[in-house]
């Protein structure tokens, strides 16, 4: 089973600033097969990266996905108030997909 | 657009089997591929399992003694049942859909919390 560790756990920081958000998997995922999730509270995840790099329908170009094998990143380069949730990355190449236990970005 | 709801008894006792269904509206459910995920409190998600409409499954290894996936294409709706619960199965559950295999989820049932407790 290929482990997803994201770093760090709590991202504090202020409206308008640039949050980097790490993904690091226990062994190389194609990036293909790799994506990235919002989940804001009492909703469903949303989609927001697919193939490591491409933007879902809808999603803001402030959202950028990048990154291969075993390191991934998610860049929010400018934080709106909406974008206060927690992220999750998550990996479909290899059998059982998995999840990263999730990086919460919060307001400074 | 694709939209999912789940359905299911909210309370289901030790040892009994939780059961769930995703209706699927707005696309044909000969398409996509259909997955359960679920979500402890204040945890976060694991993959139960999917199936295609051709009853074709899969399933996460760690709850395949467990669990089944089955599809029901005249009523556009898919099921879980999981059984022997325990606590540590009360979660938040997801229907999702994905368009192959492997491809990410891309639309998601609002969830529904089911309770493991006598």
């Amino acid at each position: 089973e290929i482990v997803l560790t994201q770093s760090p756990g709590t991202l504090s920081l202020s409206p308008g600033e640039r949050a980097t958000l790490s993904c690091r998997a226990s062994q190389s995922v194609s990036s293909s097969f790799f994506s990235w999730y919002q989940q804001k509270p009492g909703q469903a995840p949303r989609l927001l990266i697919y193939g490591a790099s491409s933007r879902a329908t809808g999603i803001p170009g402030r959202f950028s996905g990048s990154g291969s094998g075993t390191d991934f990143t998610l860049t929010i380069s400018r934080l709106e108030p909406e974008d206060f949730a927690v992220y999750y990355c998550q990996q479909s190449g290899d059998s059982p997909r998995t999840f990263g236990q999730g990086t919460k970005v919060e307001i400074k | 657009q694709v939209q999912l709801q789940e359905s299911g008894p909210r309370l289901v006792k030790p040892s009994e089997t939780l059961s769930l269904t995703c209706s699927v509206s707005g696309g044909s459910i000969n398409s996509y591929y259909w997955n359960w995920i679920r979500q402890p409190p204040g945890k976060g998600l694991e993959w139960i399992g999917y199936i295609y409409y051709s009853g074709s499954s899969h399933y996460n290894p760690s709850l395949k003694s467990r669990v089944t996936i089955s599809v029901d294409t005249s009523k556009n709706q898919f099921s879980l049942k999981l059984s022997s619960v325990a606590a540590a199965d009360t979660a938040v559950y997801y229907c999702a859909s994905t368009k192959g295999a492997v491809a990410p989820f891309d639309y998601w049932g609002q969830g529904t919390l089911i309770t493991v407790s006598s």
